[in-house]
């Protein structure tokens, strides 16, 4: 399987610019993409593709990288975008990382 | 627009059968390109996904779950099937379905609320 390692928690404050990464264990070239999941609610695809914005989304969501870097950067952060941020590829078999929690301090 | 909802069992007990339905409102399961897919999420917030059925009817599984796993479709009622043999309490997740995106069948635009299911005696 390609596991996907994101860091646990953040903490911005609102008006920041804030990255979200993602590290992959092996190349998945660009087929990765992230979600955004608030409690008790369904994950929200927000970039596909490594960094097309998903119709709908905010243009303050942008994602970048290829191979086994990764990035989901909020600029800037508002207090609604207090969430879990996940990451997903789609190379292989499909994995999840285990999730970003961003706190607004 | 597409609208997925799904309905499970809410308590299963060990070594039985679990089975979740997936109905879908806004278009049909059969229109090209679409990608029907499981995905569920465990207590502390593992995501896995499970596997898919196509708009044609092809499917494919998670090679981890391929020997528990089955899913299948209605057309007529426009419900897609999940069901998952031989449960543990390792099962006990949040199960829920999700749309692919045209031609990109594992990237889900759209997700049904999700039915918490429990393992246990």
């Amino acid at each position: 399987d390609t596991v996907l390692t994101q860091s646990p928690a953040l903490a911005v404050s609102p008006g920041e610019r804030v990255t979200i990464s993602c590290r992959a264990s092996e190349s998945v070239s660009t087929g990765m993409h992230w979600y955004q999941q608030k409690p008790g609610q369904q994950p929200k695809l927000l970039i596909y593709g490594a960094s097309n914005l998903e119709s709908g989304v905010p243009a303050r969501f942008s994602g970048s990288g290829s191979g086994t870097d990764f990035t989901l950067t909020i600029d800037p952060v508002e207090a609604d975008d207090t969430a879990t941020y996940f990451c997903q590829q789609s190379w292989n078999d499909p994995t999840f990382g285990g999730g970003t929690k961003l706190e607004l301090k | 627009q597409v609208n997925l909802q799904e309905s499970g069992p809410g308590l299963v007990k060990p070594s039985q059968p679990l089975s979740v339905t997936c109905s879908v409102t806004g278009y049909s399961i059969t229109t090209s390109y679409y990608y029907w897919n499981w995905i569920r999420k465990f207590p502390g917030n593992k995501l896995e996904w499970m596997g898919y059925i196509s708009y044609d009817g092809s499917i494919y599984y998670n090679p981890s779950l391929k020997s528990r796993i089955s899913i299948t479709r209605d057309t007529s009622k426009n419900q897609f099937f999940l069901q998952l043999n031989t449960v543990t309490t390792e099962d006990t997740a949040v199960y829920y379905c999700a749309e692919g995106l045209p031609g990109y069948p594992y990237v889900m635009d759209a997700w049904g609320q999700g039915a918490s299911v429990t393992v246990s005696s």
